[in-house]
């Protein structure tokens, strides 16, 4: 049971270059989320789904595409990437909506 | 504006030691309080999760608090370890949306 897996690691881009972080989970969750995690700042929710063909947009969602086409992948694409976008990204899965939040380990992306 | 704030920002004690992480939170409507912790280069890992009715919750060595009077919680480690440096996060759920809302964390160095 791997839980929730985040591909890839690690990532540079070139500005204006595009990339999609890959998020898969195996534990049947309806709920998945993406954060963005920057110094001296708590996660910030990107876009959320609440279910297969589903999603929605949270806190700072600009720059960011999300699609959730089978319920237990979610996809977070950068079409213009931005130096203003490295940071650390993670994805999370949710059966419920509440309680029961499972991280992934996050995906480092560097714009430069 | 929902928030949630954290004392102190870093803290280093020696192993066997107790310590105290606080954590203020402005949550409207309030429906629970978190403590996360984070290793470096994970993701946040469920210590545990507080409703208003509870005021204490224990996992282990870790006991959170909480007073929703005040609006405060605390994260006590009793007799640490090297396993505990981490980052130690809370979050308030709640809130129009019912979503995450993260604080910076304590950066919590345990030495031999």
């Amino acid at each position: 049971n791997a839980g929730v897996t985040q591909t890839p690691k690690f990532r540079v881009l070139k500005t204006g270059q595009s990339m999609t972080l890959l998020c898969a989970q195996d534990m049947n969750h309806e709920y998945m989320y993406w954060y963005r995690q920057d110094p001296g700042m708590g996660l910030r929710l990107i876009h959320y789904s609440v279910g297969e063909g589903t999603t929605a947009k949270g806190e700072v969602p600009d720059g960011y595409n999300v699609s959730r086409l089978k319920k237990q992948n979610f996809l977070l694409g950068l079409e213009s990437a931005a130096p203003s976008q490295t940071s650390v990204y993670f994805c999370a899965s949710n059966p419920t909506g509440s309680y029961g939040y499972t991280f992934g380990s996050g995906t480092r992306l560097t714009v430069v | 504006k929902n928030q949630v704030e954290q004392s102190p920002q870093s803290l280093i004690i020696l192993e066997g030691k107790n310590c105290t992480l606080q954590c203020n939170y402005t949550v409207s409507p309030f429906s629970n309080l978190r403590w996360y912790k984070q290793d470096t280069g994970r993701g946040p890992v469920s210590l545990t999760i507080m409703t208003f009715s509870e005021n204490t919750k224990s996992n282990g060595r870790y006991t959170a608090t909480l007073d929703a009077d005040t609006k405060q919680s605390s994260l006590h480690i009793t007799a640490s370890q090297l396993s505990d440096s981490a980052s130690y996060i809370c979050v308030g759920e709640g809130g129009a949306t019912n979503k995450l809302i993260f604080g910076t964390g304590t950066l919590l160095a345990v030495q031999p």
